[in-house]
C-alpha cells in the first residue's frame, strides 16, 4: 500500500491567487481528514468526511476555504482567494474500516504553503 | 481548538535515558492515542489506549491513562537519537466521532 498520497509537496503562490491542495486516501479507508499545522495554533482540524459525506467542517476557517470529496480516492482542499495567514503544512489523513472511525489515522507527508 | 496541553513542551536528555512526557485533557473520550512526527514529515501513529484501559505497552513505549484526572503519559525507555521527534497525544471524543483532537507536542532531542 503507497500510504496517503499529496500533492503538491511544496507550493508558493501570491495573495489572491487560488490554491489546491490534492488528497488520495488509503485504498479502503472510510474516512478522510484534512488538518492545517502551524507553530502558532499546532495541529488543526479542518474538515473531515465520512464515505465521501462531509461532516465535520466547524474547523474550516472562513468561507475562503472549501473541500470536496467526489469519490472514495479523491479529495481537494481548495482556497480561494489565498493569504499570507494561510501559510502552513496542511495534513491529510485517512482512517476507519467497516464503518469504525475511531482508529489510527494514517497522515501524508503533508504539503507546505506559502502564499506571498 | 486543541484538546489539551502537554507537558514538557521540550525535552532534551541523553541516549540510554528515559523520556516521560505528560497529556491532560478537557472531555470525556473513546480512546487517546500517541503520534510521531520527525521534522518536516507527517505524523506516525504509535499507540492507543482505549478509556478503559490503564496502561499498555509496545516495544520501548509505556503508556498510562487515568481518566479519573484526564490524563495520559508516554515513557520511552532507553531512549536512541532516532527517537528526536515530536510527540503529539490525540482523543477521540466518548462520542467515538472519528475525530482527533490533538495536543500542543512535546520536542524530544536524544542526544548522542
Amino acid at each position: 500500500d503507497a500510504g496517503v498520497i499529496q500533492s503538491p509537496r511544496h507550493e508558493v503562490t501570491e495573495m489572491g491567487q487560488e490554491v489546491t491542495l490534492r488528497c488520495k486516501p488509503i485504498s479502503g479507508h472510510d474516512y478522510l481528514f484534512w488538518y492545517r499545522q502551524t507553530m502558532m495554533r499546532g495541529l488543526e482540524l479542518l474538515i473531515y468526511f465520512n464515505n465521501n459525506v462531509p461532516i465535520d467542517d466547524s474547523g474550516m476557517p472562513e468561507d475562503r476555504f472549501s473541500a470536496k470529496m467526489p469519490n472514495a480516492s479523491f479529495s481537494t482542499l481548495k482556497i480561494q482567494p489565498s493569504e499570507p495567514r494561510d501559510s502552513a503544512v496542511y495534513f491529510c489523513a485517512s482512517s476507519g474500516r467497516g464503518g469504525f472511525p475511531s482508529d489510527t489515522q494514517y497522515f501524508g507527508p503533508g504539503t507546505r504553503l506559502t502564499v506571498l | 481548538s486543541q484538546q489539551g496541553e502537554e507537558d514538557p513542551q521540550a525535552l532534551s536528555i541523553q541516549e540510554g535515558e528515559n523520556a516521560t512526557m505528560n497529556c491532560s485533557y478537557k472531555t470525556s473520550i473513546n480512546n487517546l492515542q500517541w503520534y510521531r512526527q520527525n521534522s518536516g514529515r507527517g505524523l506516525v501513529h504509535l499507540i492507543l489506549i482505549r478509556s478503559n484501559e490503564r496502561e499498555k505497552h509496545s516495544g520501548r513505549l509505556r503508556v498510562t491513562l487515568d481518566t479519573s484526572k484526564k490524563s495520559s503519559s508516554l515513557l520511552i525507555t532507553a531512549s536512541r537519537a532516532a527517537d528526536t521527534a515530536s510527540y503529539f497525544c490525540a482523543t477521540v471524543d466518548s462520542g467515538n466521532t472519528g475525530k482527533l483532537i490533538f495536543g500542543q507536542g512535546t520536542t524530544l532531542q536524544v542526544k548522542p
